[in-house]
């Protein structure tokens, strides 16, 4: 399976800023994703970065707060954009090479807005 | 839309004990996931299951597929620390997205 880097690992940011989130993948993935995750909860997906084109985002979550780019088949970015304290949480990044084997995660970003 | 619904939330057992998680979902799924995470990690794939009452097994670990492909456990046998972590079950919704079930989360003492 995929081995997924994601960087930062952590942040503590300014409300008002923005903050960009990279993973890059060691092999080409299908598809790419992007989860947000609060300490002791579930994964909410928040969209799904498509090669090329804009991504496909879930109910809740729009562009303009989230803009997400994938250039290509091993590289996505995810930027938080105008954050306040509610955007602390975990982000995370996600690929699957095929479905035997699942979905890879990043090691996630510990997003902290003061 | 989709709902993945997932108990307990939390369990507490004795090295040596066994673990079950249960997963249920509102529409039929045409497979479904399971995932660990440990503390302060990130989600990790276990394992998938496609057929309708499917069975499989990692060691001290079951997985079951329900018959009407609804509803999907996770058995430990003898747990031990290393289980400890927390565990979720997925389903597929749309194109190759995943619902997450709320996990449970599995602590074990020595």
């Amino acid at each position: 399976s995929a081995v997924i880097s994601q960087k930062p690992s952590r942040d503590i940011c300014q409300r008002g800023t923005s903050l960009t989130i990279q993973c890059q993948v060691d092999s080409q993935v299908t598809m790419m994703f992007w989860y947000r995750q609060q300490p002791g909860q579930s994964l909410t997906l928040i969209a799904t970065a498509n090669q090329g084109s804009e991504a496909t985002y879930e109910s809740g979550f729009v562009i303009d707060k989230f803009p997400i780019s994938r250039p290509n088949l091993t590289f996505s970015t995810l930027t938080v954009s105008n954050m306040s304290p509610e955007d602390s949480s975990i982000y995370l990044c996600s690929g699957n090479t095929g479905t035997e084997y699942g979905y890879t995660f990043g090691s996630g970003t510990r997003l902290t807005v003061v | 839309g989709q709902q993945v619904m997932q108990i307990p939330q939390y369990q507490h057992v004795q090295e040596g004990e066994d673990f079950t998680t249960y997963c249920n979902s509102s529409t039929t799924l045409s497979n479904i996931q399971w995932y660990k995470q440990r503390p302060g990690g990130h989600p990790v794939f276990l394992i998938q299951l496609v057929k309708s009452g499917e069975v499989k097994k990692q060691k001290r670990l079951t997985f079951q597929f329900g018959e009407a492909k609804k509803n999907s456990s996770l058995h430990i046998t003898a747990t031990q620390t290393t289980d400890v972590g927390t565990y979720f079950c997925a389903g597929p919704t749309g194109y190759s997205t995943l619902t997450f079930g709320k996990g449970t989360m599995l602590l074990v003492s020595p």
